[in-house]
């Protein structure tokens, strides 16, 4: 079993829907969790953290759910610009160096 | 703000020959890594650097090694290149540890025929 995981997609939406990712990681002790965004042929730039209170930046909702090991990000009115790969990424247990990437799922906007 | 600068972007290397990816930070950070990353796996750690002075194995160590020059600069040699050593490597920096954001590098599309 893969350490992180996710739905590769694509997903493949109509500008102004909204879609959701899902990931699921390994390691109880990981201690914290991000949404990178990856262009394509681009290096990977964070999108937002992720809390387990959840957490909001405009259109973009994050969610953790330590119990069921699970983080999942939702995107309301998307744009064509949305279109990109979303990397989920889990940092391991505190005073360690190991972060994990999820493969990414991609998403294209359509107008 | 130049961040993390890798040289070079793009290269073509015939099987065996060598070759050293350069990458260099201005932000003063403390830890350093490299990563490749080919299709559908994702990116996977290579090498890193906690701090100047030292480095560790990551998950996919074998056929590279690495050079902490300063706190700046952290290089990837690849001694013997193998096709399978084809792929997009990045670097990437962060304050300390294995809190917070990591900041990548542009990226190093390498070749190897």
């Amino acid at each position: 079993r893969k350490e992180v995981e996710q739905d590769p997609g694509p997903f493949n939406v109509p500008e102004g829907a909204t879609v959701a990712f899902n990931c699921t990681y390994s390691n109880s002790a990981s201690q914290s969790f991000f949404w990178y965004r990856q262009d394509c042929r681009k290096e990977p730039k964070l999108l937002m953290s992720v809390y387990s209170s959840g957490n909001e930046d405009g259109r973009f909702t994050a969610q953790l759910n330590r119990a069921s090991q699970y983080i999942s990000l939702l995107i309301r009115d998307s744009k064509l610009s949305d279109s990109a790969t979303y990397l989920c990424v889990v940092n391991g247990p505190t005073g360690g160096f190991k972060t994990i990437f999820g493969a990414g799922t991609r998403l294209f906007v359509k107008a | 703000n130049a961040g993390v600068t890798q040289t070079p972007k793009f290269q073509v290397l015939k099987t065996g020959q060598s070759m050293t990816l350069q990458c260099a930070q201005d932000m003063n950070h403390n830890s350093m890594y490299w990563y490749r990353q080919d299709p559908g796996m994702g990116l996977r750690l290579i090498y890193y650097s906690a701090s100047e002075g030292t480095t560790d194995k990551g998950e996919v160590p074998n056929g590279y090694n690495v050079s902490r020059l300063n706190k700046r600069e952290f290089s990837l040699r690849l001694e013997s290149a193998a096709p399978s050593q084809t792929s997009v490597y990045f670097c990437a920096s962060r304050f300390r540890g294995n809190t917070g954001e990591l900041f990548f590098g542009e990226g190093s599309r390498l070749t190897v025929l």
